[in-house]
This record gives C-alpha cells, structure tokens and sequence, in this order.
C-alpha cells in the first residue's frame, strides 16, 4: 500500500464548476501535510499548508482529518488556469522527508 | 536567478554508462532533497541532506545510486552501470527551518535522464 494516495483522474470540469480531491495517508505519525501544483512538464511548487482546523485561500480550501487520516482540496469557481496535476504531500514525525501522492490531474474545460 | 538550480538539464546515456547530475540550492536553504519523477506519477523519494549529513536514503534506491553534499552547499547525484528503468526526471528540492519544522519545498527545474 502506498503511503500516500490519491485518485489519479483525470477530472474533467466545466469552467466555474466546483471540484474537490481527496487524498488519504498510511502512516498515524504523518505531521504536517501540504498541497502542491505542478504544471505539464514544470516542477511541483507549493499551493497550501494544510492545518488541523481546515484554511482556505481564495478559492481554494484545504482540510484535514487525522481520525480518518485524508485530506482534502475544494476548488471553487474553476478557471482554465487551475488545470494542473495537484499532489497531495506528507510528512512523517521525526523526519523531514516529504512524500508525494500520485497527483490528481485537473482539466477545467471552456 | 536565486532559485535551485540543476545541471544539466537533459542527459542521453546510453545503458551501462555513469551519470552524475547537479544541485544548487537556494544559498540559506540547511535542507537538500533528491527525488525521481515519471510520467503520471508522483515525486518519489529518493534521499535528503541537512547541511552535508546525509539523514535517510530511500530503500527503494539500489546501490548504484550515491549521493552527496561534500560542504552543505550544493549536492551531486551520482547512478553507476545505468539501466533503462532509470530513465525519469531527477528533481533537487531545497528549504529551510530549524528543528522540528517543515518548511515549502523548492523545486529545480529537474534533470532529465533518458537511457538508451
């Protein structure tokens, strides 16, 4: 099982539409947890922090479960900018090893 | 350009060969971090630095992989006897904090490796 997973997609959405990832994690001493964007062919570059309390950022909304172990990413009022793989990242107590998700690829449609 | 930066940024080798690829952090970043990318697939660890100790390396990671960071600056990447499934994007990361924090993540603009 991989530490961190995630729904490859594609998600296709209509421009405007409300889309939301879900990302779920295996190790209990995961500590902080991140959402990063990465663009065709580019490199990953952060998005948001995820906080115990939930945070959003503009349109954006991010949110965390620990009982469940997942976070989650609410994009609300899609642009054709959005369209990117976004991965789910997690760190693990005691280390600072980042771990990646698959990423979830987005394509918001005209 | 203050950001990481990778040299070179595309290599073609062909199997058997050594490859070594370089990494310049971002100057104040203590943490240096080596991750392999593939097509429709995440980042996947491979090893990180603080300063020029070399904390985990990735178990996946056979030992012809060997990396350093002789002075806590910049940091090589070094696959011996290159085998076609090492063929990926190789991405250096850099970032800062004091202990017990985890702190964004800065991303090169990656080496790519295509073994022939």
């Amino acid at each position: 099982r991989k530490e961190v997973e995630q729904d490859p997609g594609p998600f296709n959405v209509p421009e405007g539409a409300t889309v939301a990832f879900n990302c779920t994690y295996s190790n209990s001493a995961s500590q902080s947890f991140f959402w990063y964007r990465q663009d065709c062919r580019k490199e990953p570059k952060l998005l948001m922090s995820v906080y115990s309390s939930g945070n959003e950022d503009g349109r954006f909304t991010a949110q965390l479960n620990r009982a469940s172990q997942y976070i989650s990413l609410l994009i609300r009022d899609s642009k054709l900018s959005d369209s990117a793989t976004y991965l789910c990242v997690v760190t693990i107590w005691g280390t600072y090893k980042y771990i990646f998700g698959t990423g979830t690829r987005l394509k918001v449609l005209a | 350009d203050t950001g990481v930066s990778q040299d070179p940024r595309h290599k073609i080798t062909k199997r058997g060969q050594n490859v070594t690829f370089r990494c310049d952090p971002i100057s104040e970043h203590n943490r240096l971090y080596w991750y392999r990318q593939t097509l429709g697939q995440g980042p996947e660890f491979l090893t990180y630095f603080q300063n020029e100790a070399q904390l985990e390396k990735s178990r996946l990671l056979s030992d012809r992989f060997s990396a350093e960071r002789p002075k806590g600056s910049f940091s090589t990447l070094e696959i011996q006897r290159t085998e076609q499934g090492d063929s990926a994007m190789y991405l250096c990361a850099s970032s800062s904090g004091t202990s017990g924090e985890t702190g964004e993540l800065f991303f090169g603009e990656g080496s790519r490796l295509t073994v022939l």
